[in-house]
């Protein structure tokens, strides 16, 4: 059971460079998020999705794009990269009940130069 | 606007002590209230999820508690031991806002049990 699958693990970029940071679960959940975590802020709220075809901005979602096709998959994409996005990104998933807790992937490293 | 502190930032105990970490949210309405762990360069694993009905959630040597009203959670962790060394997070899911299926996080505190 992989649970909550995030690739690369890691990735360098030049400043201005576009990528997508890949996101999977197996666990049937509706609902996925993703997060950064940079040193100083703690974890903070980009974009998620309540369900396929459906999302929405969190936090800090300026630079960044999301779509949700299907339940299982939710990439994001980083428009043209600058240096303020280096950071740790984070996938997670939760189940429609209240009384479920989040599932974290483990995590994208990624460097911009 | 929801926020979340925790204290201390950092701790450092011998092996065998119990200890506390602290966990408080200005707003209480909250669904339910996370405790994560995250080692170095890892992700987030999820220790203990209270819902805001429940006082408190066991798991082994870990105790959580809630106090709603007060806006404060603790993490008890009996004899310690190295291995519980990590960071230590906690999150509340508001219960409200557009993002209300979403977590809003403290900064951690960094646990260091010495041998």
């Amino acid at each position: 059971n992989a649970g909550v699958t995030q690739t690369p693990k890691f990735q360098v970029l030049k400043t201005g460079q576009s990528m997508t940071l890949q996101c999977a679960q197996d666990m049937n959940h509706e609902y996925m998020s993703w997060y950064r975590q940079d040193p100083g802020m703690g974890l903070r709220l980009i974009h998620y999705s309540v369900g396929a075809g459906i999302t929405d901005q969190g936090e800090v979602p300026n630079g960044y794009n999301v779509s949700r096709s299907t339940t299982e998959d939710f990439p994001l994409r980083l428009l043209s990269a600058a240096p303020s996005q280096t950071s740790v990104y984070f996938c997670a998933t939760r189940g429609s009940y209240s009384n479920q807790p989040q599932h974290f992937g483990d995590g994208t490293r990624l460097s911009i130069l | 606007k929801q926020e979340v502190t925790q204290i201390p930032a950092a701790l450092s105990v011998p092996e065998g002590e119990n200890l506390v970490l602290n966990c408080s949210f200005t707003d209480s309405a909250i669904y339910n209230l996370q405790w994560f762990r995250q080692d170095p360069g890892k992700g987030l694993t999820s220790l203990l999820l209270i819902q805001s009905s429940q006082r408190e959630q066991t798991s082994g040597r870990l105790n959580a508690s809630l106090d709603k009203s007060s806006g404060r959670s603790t993490l008890y962790i009996a004899a310690s031991q190295p291995g519980d060394s990590a960071t230590y997070l906690c999150a509340v899911r508001p219960g409200y806002g557009g993002s209300q299926g979403n977590l809003i996080f403290g900064k951690g505190t960094k646990l260091s049990v010495k041998p």
